[in-house]
């Protein structure tokens, strides 16, 4: 099956500082989704991204479909925005199943 | 709202002792599935659904049962509970026409003695 890595697995921040969380993926995919798990275990959904780049208040994203990754960028982090960040995708043909990475712990300290 | 709600949100039970987690989504949407996230295991798919009545195995659907009589609504079975189960579980729901974006239900932390 399809692997997902992010990387880096754990990420420390200032508040105020930016950062790229980056995902690479071994195969073609036709769904790509950022998710933000909060604290409570809540998946929280920022971006549906197969290809392209979105941008949301202070949150982007970016897929390369051709070679295979994305990137979630956060800029002026804030304490809210600990907790960790998947990527998950979806490969046709797959009934619609996300195969999910293993996740980036972000941890933005005040 | 859109959304897809989950009940109930915290369960904890005794092995064998039948439970059901529900799930219901307003959005009309088609496909329907259930994940449990476990640590080091991350997120994986139980069983899914793509429209009334049509149902599937996942990557882990033993242990569990799913139902899809309405189109809104898709429970989770489990018939005996084992404290393998103990885990962190998912609902969601996807169109199956254009934007494929999943939603994801809120989650059931459920613990099996």
């Amino acid at each position: 099956g399809i692997q997902v890595e992010q990387s880096p697995p754990d990420l420390i921040l200032q508040e105020g500082a930016n950062s790229t969380l980056r995902c690479n993926f071994s195969d073609s995919v036709n769904n790509l989704q950022w998710f933000h798990q909060n604290p409570w275990g809540q998946l929280i959904n920022l971006f549906y991204i197969p290809s392209g780049t979105k941008q949301n208040g202070r949150l982007s994203a970016t897929t390369v479909a051709t070679e295979r990754y994305s990137l979630l960028y956060i800029s002026s982090s804030q304490t809210t925005d600990s907790g960790v960040y998947f990527c998950a995708v979806g490969v046709t043909g797959a009934n619609s199943k996300l195969t999910f990475g293993k996740g980036i712990t972000l941890s933005v300290r005040p | 709202e859109a959304q897809v709600t989950q009940n109930p949100r915290y369960l904890i039970t005794v092995t064998g002792k039948k439970l059901t987690v529900t799930c219901s989504q307003n959005m009309n949407h088609e496909y329907m599935s259930w994940y449990r996230q476990d640590p080091g295991l991350g997120l994986r798919q139980i069983y899914y659904s793509m429209n009334v009545e049509v149902t599937d195995k996942g990557d882990v659907p033993e242990g569990y049962k799913v139902s899809r009589k309405e189109k809104r609504n898709f429970p989770l079975i489990l018939e005996s509970p084992s404290p393998n189960q103990t885990s962190l579980y998912f609902c969601a729901s996807s169109s199956d026409r254009g934007d494929e974006t999943q939603y994801f239900g809120p989650g059931t932390r459920l613990l099996v003695l």
